[in-house]
């Protein structure tokens, strides 16, 4: 019984350079959401994502940034052009429906050098 | 802007003793109010929860305390063991998204 899997656990990326998180959300979950985490902060949301829709995007910022979550496949977070403030935790969370809780991955700890 | 804050920042608590951390939101709309423990390297896991409705929900050695008037609510950890030491943060829903306060490092000695 897999939890929520993200991949890589670690990414490393010089600035300019495209990064690509993957989420595979636990079984039977269609529901997806993105979190970021700065260094001794709480987590901020990103986007919240069914199969196929984005519901809501209110917490990315507007360039370079872009999440999908396909009929098939896990759900991705893109962002092109990377600079050094983007360097953070990045967690994915699933959950079953909109009233059930939210379960999260280990995160992808992305550095910008 | 700040919606949801949490105190202390960090707490250093006794083997045995009561580990206590405080939230306060001003959204009169969120609507559940969970709390989260997080591991170095490890995603958040949901710890208990509570709805409005309710003013205290135990679950074992976590309690959660809510005052909806003051819209002010905590996570008690009675008898606190090494094991529990984490970062533990509070979060508030509204519409499914969750809005976490900074978080909390407790840290349980011998």
């Amino acid at each position: 019984n897999a939890g929520v899997m993200q991949n890589p656990r670690h990414l490393v990326r010089r600035r300019g350079q495209e990064a690509r998180l993957r989420c595979s959300p636990m079984k039977g979950h269609s529901h997806v959401y993105w979190y970021r985490q700065l260094p001794e902060e709480g987590l901020k949301f990103m986007v919240y994502l069914q199969k196929e829709n984005i519901i809501d995007e209110s917490g990315m910022p507007k360039e370079r940034f872009s999440a999908e979550f396909p009929k098939e496949g896990p759900s991705i977070l893109r962002i092109q052009q990377v600079v050094r403030g983007d360097s953070a935790a990045y967690f994915c969370a699933s959950s079953a429906d909109r009233n059930s809780p939210l379960h999260f991955g280990n995160g992808t700890r992305l550095t910008v050098t | 802007q700040q919606q949801v804050k949490q105190s202390p920042q960090s707490l250093i608590v006794q083997k045995g003793g009561i580990s206590i951390i405080n939230c306060a939101y001003e959204n009169t709309a969120f609507d559940y109010f969970p709390w989260y423990q997080q591991f170095p390297g490890k995603g958040p896991a949901l710890l208990i929860a509570i709805r409005p409705d309710v003013s205290e929900k135990k679950e074992g050695r976590f309690t959660i305390s809510f005052n909806k008037s003051a819209k002010q609510f905590s996570l008690h950890i009675m008898d606190s063991q090494p094991g529990d030491s984490a970062t533990y943060f509070c979060a508030a829903t509204q519409n499914e998204k969750l809005t976490f306060g900074t978080g909390t490092r407790l840290t349980i000695i011998p």
